[in-house]
């Protein structure tokens, strides 16, 4: 079955980069995806990636996917303290299926 | 452009009561998602409707059930509540032309 993994928490200081990852288990994984929930807010989707991409870049969003090893990264950078926030890894096997979420990463900003 | 919509923002129901949640989705989109975050279990997909039709069902009860409506709206019922029922309930929706999946702000449910 699907299973997505991620760490739980994250502590950086403001003006550093954030590396958040996720393993995922689902060969047949066609889309992945990362999401934003801030407190008391549903999840916004901030970025996603093809499984036949290794990188995608967007502002200071960059997505690394090793599709090898099953892993998936977000790197923040320049890391504000509006980024605190849940961040959920996501994958679908495809753009029209069910999305199965990882237990989400809750980064920490310090000012 | 309005996103998915989700009503009531807040629902506080007693156990044994049934509980009825509302969601649009995004103009165009004819796939309709339900997830449920308890605190601390992440989020567990519940349901998904696509033209109508049940097309998958995650490991739940029969009490909770739903259904599409023509317009592509959707209702999430919660029968025979329990505490444990206790949860952020997300609607989310999506089109085989757009990548990726959007989500509303969600209803709180408590049951007290």
């Amino acid at each position: 079955g699907e299973d997505v993994e991620q760490s739980l928490f994250l502590s950086v200081r403001e003006g550093d980069s954030s590396v958040i990852n996720c393993t995922y288990t689902d060969s047949s994984s066609t889309y992945l995806y990362w999401y934003k929930q801030e407190p008391g807010a549903g999840l916004q989707l901030l970025t996603y990636i093809f499984s036949n991409m290794d990188m995608k870049q967007d502002q200071r969003l960059t997505v690394l996917l090793n599709k090898k090893d099953k892993h998936l990264s977000l790197r923040i950078a320049d890391t504000q303290t509006g980024d605190s926030a849940i961040y959920f890894c996501a994958e679908s096997s495809g753009g029209y299926q069910k999305v199965t979420f990882g237990i989400g990463t809750k980064l920490q900003v310090i000012p | 452009e309005a996103g998915v919509t989700q009503s009531p923002t807040h629902l506080i129901k007693t156990r044994g009561q049934q509980a009825t949640l509302r969601c649009s989705p995004i103009s165009g989109h004819t796939s309709v998602y339900w997830y449920q975050q308890a605190l601390g279990l992440g989020l567990q997909f519940l349901l998904w409707y696509d033209e109508g039709e049940e097309r998958n069902r995650g490991n739940f009860p029969p009490r909770f059930s739903g259904r599409q409506f023509p317009n592509y709206s959707s209702e999430l019922n919660v029968n025979a509540l329990e505490l444990e029922d206790s949860a952020l309930y997300l609607c989310a929706s999506s089109s085989y032309r757009d990548t990726g999946t959007f989500f509303g702000q969600g209803t709180r449910l408590t049951v007290v």
